[in-house]
């Protein structure tokens, strides 16, 4: 178990909807990255927060959206959801700017989302 | 551009040993990592290799990496029916940065 948490695990939506996720990040880690893994294929980074801001991005629309609070953890938000954003999202957490960082991710179990 | 390939199935039995294969294209990669996920899970690294090395070992695990080729290979010895899950070849230019993932290969063992 990484000590990574997900909130909730799943849920159901229907298009047009907005959606929030959250994550709790391990104890002692200060980066945030989300990805989305949709059924099939392997995780697509969304994007990464790193001291309470984006700190990189990939290919996805800015309705898709995010936060870090000072505590670490973060939110992804999805507005206006289509059917192809039916998927487990996926949150990891890492540790940026240490010595002995070997940029590996610490996954959580995922909020599978569903879009009707 | 990024990109990481790998077959998508692969069918072991019981005690021997399964390889999975990946390509990655990216040169500029500096860490590649191996991930594994049981069903219903989120991911689980299981090992990872600098670019600058060629074979990394962890008791059942070997690593082998060909830079030139950009190749990289996952060795399970003696494979259990606990080893069945999807492995993902996923690697990164930056230990900071994104982590690219391949679509995953769904090893099943046989009895």
């Amino acid at each position: 178990e990484t000590g990574v948490t997900q909130s909730p695990t799943h849920l159901i939506k229907t298009r047009g909807q907005q959606v929030t996720l959250r994550c709790s990040s391990q104890s002692g880690h200060n980066t945030v990255s989300w990805y989305q893994q949709a059924l099939g294929q392997g995780p697509q980074f969304i994007f990464q927060y790193y001291r309470e801001e984006e700190n990189g991005r990939g290919n996805f629309p800015p309705r898709f959206s995010g936060l870090q609070f000072p505590n670490y953890s973060s939110e992804l938000n999805v507005n206006a959801l289509e059917l192809d954003d039916s998927a487990l999202y996926l949150c990891a957490s890492s540790l940026i700017g240490r010595g002995g960082n070997t940029g590996e991710l610490f996954f959580g179990e995922g909020s599978r989302l569903t879009v009707l | 551009g990024e990109d990481v390939e790998q077959s998508l199935f692969l069918s072991v039995r019981e005690g021997d040993s399964s390889v999975i294969n990946c390509t990655y294209t990216d040169s500029s990669s500096t860490y590649l990592y191996w991930y594994k996920q049981e069903p219903g899970a989120g991911l689980q690294l299981l090992t990872y290799i600098f670019s600058n090395m060629d074979m990394k070992q962890d008791q059942r695990l070997t690593v082998l990496l060909n830079k030139k080729d950009k190749h990289l290979s996952l060795r399970i010895a003696d494979t259990q029916t606990g080893d069945s899950a999807i492995y993902f070849c996923a690697e990164t230019p930056n230990r900071d940065d994104k982590i690219i993932f391949g679509k995953g290969t769904r090893l099943h063992i046989l009895p």
